[in-house]
């Protein structure tokens, strides 16, 4: 079966630009993440969704960061206006099932970089 | 929230040595715990995974990882390195209520021939 794809695999962009990474999870996953991964740490959640709904975003910057997934299946993030601070790879992840230990599938990532 | 401990952020081993990676959580009640690999330009990819039953974990490519309750460790271990095996490593721990994973800040394994 396909993997999780994400698009594009890289991007840089000046501070106070826009931005939008897209994730196309693997087949029949309900489940959909998003993470931040900074140099040199692990993966942090920004977002989780249960089909086309949120489950957590408590990690997510609001002010500047959102999220949707339309249909229940492709997903995009969007950061605006984008700081220093915010390059990363970002991270998408998809599992089957909620609500169980399932295994969360992950994408290539996005690195992102910020001038 | 869950927590992590992940000793040491690089690792060198020489083929065909031990490779011991050392992770450590922080809760009271046994958490999932899991184990992810991430070469170069790669997304994770699962090793193994502890969620109950046997505490002695086999994973993909010849690791295994022994849960510890006493310790609140979840070592990953292989018997001999590869060159293959050149990546960074990642504990992570679930509630056993949300599924959430936490992530502990990685360590970078390097091989010498």
């Amino acid at each position: 079966e396909a993997g999780v794809a994400q698009s594009p695999r890289y991007k840089i962009i000046e501070k106070r630009q826009s931005v939008a990474f897209w994730c196309n999870p693997i087949s029949g996953h309900a489940t959909l993440y998003w993470y931040q991964q900074i140099l040199g740490q692990g993966p942090k959640l920004l977002i989780q969704f249960q089909n086309n709904g949120v489950v957590d975003d408590s990690q997510l910057p609001k002010d500047r960061f959102s999220a949707e997934r339309l249909k229940g299946v492709d997903s995009t993030l969007k950061i605006q206006p984008a700081k220093l601070e915010d390059s990363a790879v970002y991270l998408c992840a998809s599992s089957r099932e909620p609500g169980t230990v399932n295994e969360q599938f992950f994408g290539p990532g996005t690195r992102l970089t910020v001038l | 929230a869950q927590s992590v401990t992940q000793l040491g952020s690089h690792v060198s081993v020489s083929e065909g040595a031990l490779v011991l990676l050392r992770c450590n959580y922080s809760s009271s009640v046994p958490p999932y715990l899991f184990w992810y690999v991430q070469y170069p330009n790669q997304g994770l990819q699962l090793l193994l995974k502890y969620t109950t039953g046997a505490t002695l974990v086999k994973g993909i490519n010849g690791f295994e990882a022994e849960f510890k309750k006493s310790e609140t460790s979840f070592h990953l271990t292989k018997p001999s390195a590869h060159m293959s095996d050149a990546a960074e490593y990642f504990c992570a721990v679930s509630d056993r209520n949300d599924y959430k994973l936490s992530f502990g800040a990685g360590t970078t394994v390097t091989v010498r021939a």
